[in-house]
């Protein structure tokens, strides 16, 4: 089993709509959790962290299921500049460091 | 506000050739990192650096080599080129690495090496 494991989409969604999508792990012991977008060939950059309580920005929300040990992302009100790759991060802990494991991406692509 | 900065942006080796990758932050940062990309793959990392002078494998480590010798450099050296090695190569650092907690990633733009 992947340490992240993220469905791959591509998810087809009209402009202005709801789209949710999840990333599970498998390490019970991971602490920090990160979703980043990144743009065809270029840089992932940061979208947010996850915390326990889950957390919004603007049109974004992030939740965390420790229990099922998943997170996910739901964009509300989706806008064209939305379409990108959705990348899930988990930090897996070791005996010395914590390594930041990446998922594959969610790709999203909004249509007008 | 420069960042992670990497370069060369674009290259195109073939087999055997060597060459070093060059990634610089201005941001204090202990930790760096060098990530290669693949399709459906995810970033996968090659080597680490916690700080100054250490150096530590990643995922895939084989056929690459670093060197931290200042703490806002961190470089990637490929010995002998293979077709294999043919990727998108990401830098980034971290504030913090802890065992149980990470600070977030602030990668550069990224170098698109091609091996023929």
């Amino acid at each position: 089993r992947k340490e992240v494991e993220q469905d791959p989409g591509p998810f087809n969604v009209p402009e202005g709509a709801t789209v949710a999508f999840n990333c599970t792990y498998s390490n019970s012991a991971s602490q920090s959790f990160f979703w980043y977008r990144q743009d065809c060939r270029k840089e992932p950059k940061l979208l947010m962290s996850v915390y326990s309580s889950g957390n919004e920005d603007g049109r974004f929300t992030a939740q965390l299921n420790r229990a099922s040990q998943y997170i996910s992302l739901l964009i509300r009100d989706s806008k064209l500049s939305d379409s990108a790759t959705y990348l899930c991060v988990v930090n897996i802990p070791t005996d010395s460091w914590g390594k930041l494991q990446f998922g594959a991406g969610t790709q999203v692509v909004v249509t007008p | 506000n420069a960042g992670v900065t990497q370069t060369p942006k674009f290259r195109v080796l073939k087999t055997g050739q060597s060459m070093t990758l060059l990634c610089a932050q201005d941001m204090n940062h202990e930790y760096m990192y060098w990530y290669r990309q693949d399709p459906g793959m995810g970033l996968r990392l090659i080597h680490y650096s916690v700080g100054e002078g250490t150096t530590a494998k990643g995922e895939v480590p084989d056929g690459y080599n670093v060197s931290r010798l200042k703490k806002q450099n961190f470089l990637l050296g490929l010995e002998s080129a293979a077709p294999s090695q043919t990727s998108v190569y990401f830098c980034a650092s971290s504030y913090s690495g802890g065992s149980s907690y990470n600070s977030p990633l602030h990668f550069g733009n990224g170098t698109r090496l091609t091996v023929t």
